[in-house]
């Protein structure tokens, strides 16, 4: 089955730096890379995704690339804020090939912006 | 509108008794998602209901586990005789369809702690 693998497990930055979380999957039939956000006490939520036939998209601050030869994806935070403190989750599946969207997460970054 | 809602917020079981945990997707969704989250760990599929279609359990961890979708809408999660192992949190998410790049909404879970 699919296996996501996720790095850094924490990551400290200063206000206004970037960040970046880097993600690698094994399942080259995945072509499917939501990135979730996850505060304290509360369920993920999407912050953005990406298919297989995209290599980058970008929402405001948000961006994320999608390398299909190497198998990795990447998130890049700009300008980070200390509301963007959280646990962020790349994920993958095979959800645009049918059969149901379930999810293969990889183990979370620990994000924390510093004043 | 209203989310995805799950209840018990915290539960807490004696190891060898048996439990329900309860989804209640977003109206009109089709695909519910159970998903567990261990501490430190990543989210872990368990189980998928699109429509009237059979379950998809791969991802069930035992035969202790089991759940049902009743009338296409709510959700019960059952774990018979617990064990310390099952702690986590529960976490359900519903889309609006089980496929393609349908946004999957996270309830805010469900902690079980077994002693």
């Amino acid at each position: 089955g699919e296996n996501v693998e996720q790095h850094p497990s924490t990551l400290s930055v200063q206000e206004g730096d970037s960040a970046v979380i880097k993600c690698t999957y094994s399942d080259s039939a995945s072509n499917y890379f939501p990135w979730y956000k996850q505060e304290l006490g509360k369920g993920p939520q999407l912050i953005i995704d990406i298919r297989s036939n995209v290599g980058e998209k970008k929402d405001q601050r948000i961006a994320v690339t999608l390398n299909k030869t190497a198998k990795h994806f990447s998130l890049h935070i700009t300008e980070t804020q200390p509301e963007d403190s959280a646990v962020y989750f790349c994920a993958a599946s095979k959800g645009l090939t049918g059969g149901g969207n379930k999810l293969t997460f990889g183990t979370g970054t620990q994000l924390k912006v510093e004043l | 509108g209203a989310g995805v809602s799950q209840s018990p917020s915290n539960k807490v079981t004696e190891k060898g008794k048996d439990v329900e945990l309860r989804c209640d997707p977003i109206s009109g969704h089709t695909a519910l998602y159970w998903y567990r989250q261990s501490l430190g760990q990543g989210l872990e599929f368990l189980i998928y209901f699109q429509g009237n279609s059979a379950p998809d359990k791969s991802g069930l961890p035992s035969d202790r586990f089991s759940a049902e979708r009743t009338g296409g809408s709510v959700s019960t999660l059952t774990i018979q005789r617990t064990q310390q192992e099952d702690s986590a949190v529960y976490l359900c998410a519903s889309s609006l369809t089980g496929t393609g790049m349908s946004e999957q909404y996270f309830g805010p879970g469900t902690r079980l702690t077994v002693t």
